[in-house]
């Protein structure tokens, strides 16, 4: 069962640069999130999908965009990275209409900003 | 004030000691209630949810909610060493059709064989 797959695993990039976190989810869910996870922080939404078609600023917003490909697929594109935005990234899924608000999450992204 | 509040810890506790994990909120509007646990360098994983007042027991754990006093809390009964890891409290207002998650901080727990 895959669930929610993120790719990749782990980056290393240089102040400036660009790159594109990917996730999928094979659930046939209609909303889709991303979380940054920084020590004694939690988790801060980024952004959100709350239906194919649509997506939403979440509480730390800047320096990021989003694209919802399909019902699959919900991208996040830093456009110039900053050290700032050195964080470990997590996308999760939820079923609309499901039991509560449960959200299933992917393994993340290691992200480091030099 | 943050809406959702929870002792980062560290919390160590003896194999086999009753653990207590809380959280603290300020919006009485939330409606569902759920606890994560995130094992090191890995993805949160639900463990259980509940959407009232009152207890809910799945095996060694137990949610508790008491919306009247806005404070929810985590049991583990004959904790393991397995069970160390990072406990991550959430919450939604269930009325919205966006889903969103309001989390607390993380308990980070270590059970000591």
């Amino acid at each position: 069962n895959a669930g929610v797959t993120q790719t990749p695993k782990f980056q290393v990039l240089k102040t400036g640069q660009s790159m594109t976190l990917q996730c999928a989810q094979d659930m046939n869910h209609n909303s889709m999130y991303w979380y940054r996870q920084d020590p004694g922080m939690g988790l801060r939404l980024i952004y959100y999908s709350a239906s194919e078609g649509t997506t939403d600023k979440g509480e730390v917003p800047n320096g990021y965009n989003v694209s919802r490909l399909n019902k699959r697929e919900f991208s996040l594109r830093l456009e110039s990275a900053a050290p700032s935005q050195t964080s470990v990234y997590f996308c999760a899924s939820r079923l609309a209409g499901g039991p509560g608000d449960i959200q299933y999450f992917g393994a993340g992204t290691r992200l480091s900003v030099l | 004030q943050k809406e959702v509040e929870q002792d980062p810890g560290p919390l160590s506790v003896p194999e086999g000691a009753i653990v207590s994990l809380n959280c603290t909120y300020s919006n009485s509007a939330f409606q569902y209630f759920m606890w994560y646990r995130q094992y090191s360098r890995k993805g949160p994983e639900l463990l259980m949810y509940t959407y009232s007042s009152g207890n809910k027991e799945d095996g060694r754990f137990t949610a508790q909610v008491d919306k009247s006093s806005k404070y929810i809390s985590l049991f583990i009964r004959d904790s393991q060493p397995s069970d160390s890891a990072t406990y991550l409290c959430a919450m939604s207002f269930g009325s919205s059709n966006t889903g969103k998650l309001i989390f607390g901080q993380g308990t980070t727990l270590q059970v000591k064989p």
